[in-house]
Formats: C-alpha cells, structure tokens, sequence
C-alpha cells in the first residue's frame, strides 16, 4: 500500500513568491492534515480536513495561506506572498476517520525562503 | 492552555544502557500516541496507547499511558545505534486535535 505522497521534497523560493505544496493521502483515508515544523520542533497543526470540509482551519494564517481538497482526496497547501519566516517542513498526514485514529504522515516538503 | 511536554529533550546514552522519556500533558485524555522521525524523513508511528494502563512493547521500546497522572513514558531497554532518533509524543483531544511534544533527541553511542 502506497504511503502519503507528498512533492516537492525541496523547495527553495524568494520572499514574496508564491509556493504551493501538494499531497495524496493513503487510499480511502478521509482525514487529511497539514502540518507545519519548525526545526528543532514538534509538529504544529495548520488545517484538517474531513473529505471535501475544513474542520479545523483555526491555526492557518488565512492572510496568507489557503489549502484546498476539491474532491476530498488530493490537496494543496499554498503561501501567497511567502516571508522568511515560513521557511519550515510541512508535513501532510492522513488517518481513516475523525482524528482519533492513527495518522501516517508524508515526508514533508522542505521550504526555504530566502 | 493545553500542553503537551517532554523531558529529556536530548538524550545521549551508552548501548546497552536503559532509560525513559517522560510525557506530560495538561488535560483529559486517553488517546496518545509515539512517534519516531529520522533526520529528513517522515514521521513513524510506534504506539497508540488508548486507556488508562495501557502498556505496549515492540522490541527495545516499551510505551505505558497513565492517565490519571497525565503521564505516558517511552522506556528503551538495552539501547542500540539503530534506536537513535527523535522521539515525539502526542495527545488526541476530545476536539479531534493532536497536539505534539517537543521531542526527544536520542543518540546511542557505540
């Protein structure tokens, strides 16, 4: 069984460009998170979705960032104008249902904003 | 404020030595969960622990949750190279959130 698939694994921008990350979770998995981590730190949630809905956007920095799942499998996470500080890896992660299940992350796209 | 921390936050020991991680968190819970990540790659899950008492054991690492005391600890027996990692521990909340620790670098020396 393919795991989460997560592309780029590298990205390199200059601040205020526009980046997007995206992620293909495990077959039939219906939750999907992203994650932010900051070196030296543990995972931070930014948005869950249950298919299609975003059930818990509270820690998204909506100015900035926005993350779309239009057909409740595949999603995109994008930053629009990045800063230095989103320099970090976002980590995609997906469980069966709800958040009370195991959840099997990706490996994370490195972001660095120079 | 919910949290969710872990001592040590690093970790160096000799193989074959024992030792436990501690993970202490600030509100109700009886879903918690281990994980292992390796530098540059993704997180691993090890345990899910689902009630008070719970213990589970998977070759070197032994997990156990106390709830009462908020408290799960991640305990290594005789400890290996190949154990050396950074080991995460996170709560479920009622709210279906997940809150990770810090972590804990582990480094086994030779």
């Amino acid at each position: 069984e393919a795991g989460v698939v997560q592309s780029p694994r590298y990205k390199i921008i200059e601040k205020k460009q526009p980046v997007a990350f995206w992620c293909n979770p495990i077959s039939g998995h219906n939750t999907l998170y992203w994650y932010l981590q900051n070196l030296g730190q543990g995972p931070e949630l930014l948005i869950r979705y249950e298919n299609e809905e975003a059930v818990d956007d509270s820690q998204l920095p909506k100015d900035r960032f926005s993350a779309e799942r239009l057909k409740g499998v595949d999603s995109t996470l994008k930053i629009q104008p990045a800063e230095l500080g989103d320099s970090a890896v976002y980590l995609c992660a997906s469980s069966r249902a709800g958040g009370d299940t195991e959840a099997f992350f990706g490996q994370g796209t490195r972001l660095t904003v120079v | 404020e919910l949290k969710v921390e872990q001592n040590p936050l690093f970790l160096s020991m000799q193989e074959g030595k024992n030792y436990t991680i501690y993970c202490n968190y600030s509100t109700t819970s009886d879903r918690l969960y281990w994980y292992r990540q390796d530098p540059g790659k993704s997180l691993e899950s090890l345990f899910v622990l689902l009630s008070n008492g719970a213990v589970k054991q998977e070759g070197r690492l032994m997990a156990s949750l106390d709830t009462k005391a908020r408290l799960s600890t991640l305990h290594i027996t005789a400890a290996v190279h190949d154990l050396s990692a950074t080991y995460f521990c996170a709560l479920a909340t009622g709210g279906f959130k997940t809150i990770f620790g810090a972590g804990t670098r582990l480094f086994v020396k030779a």
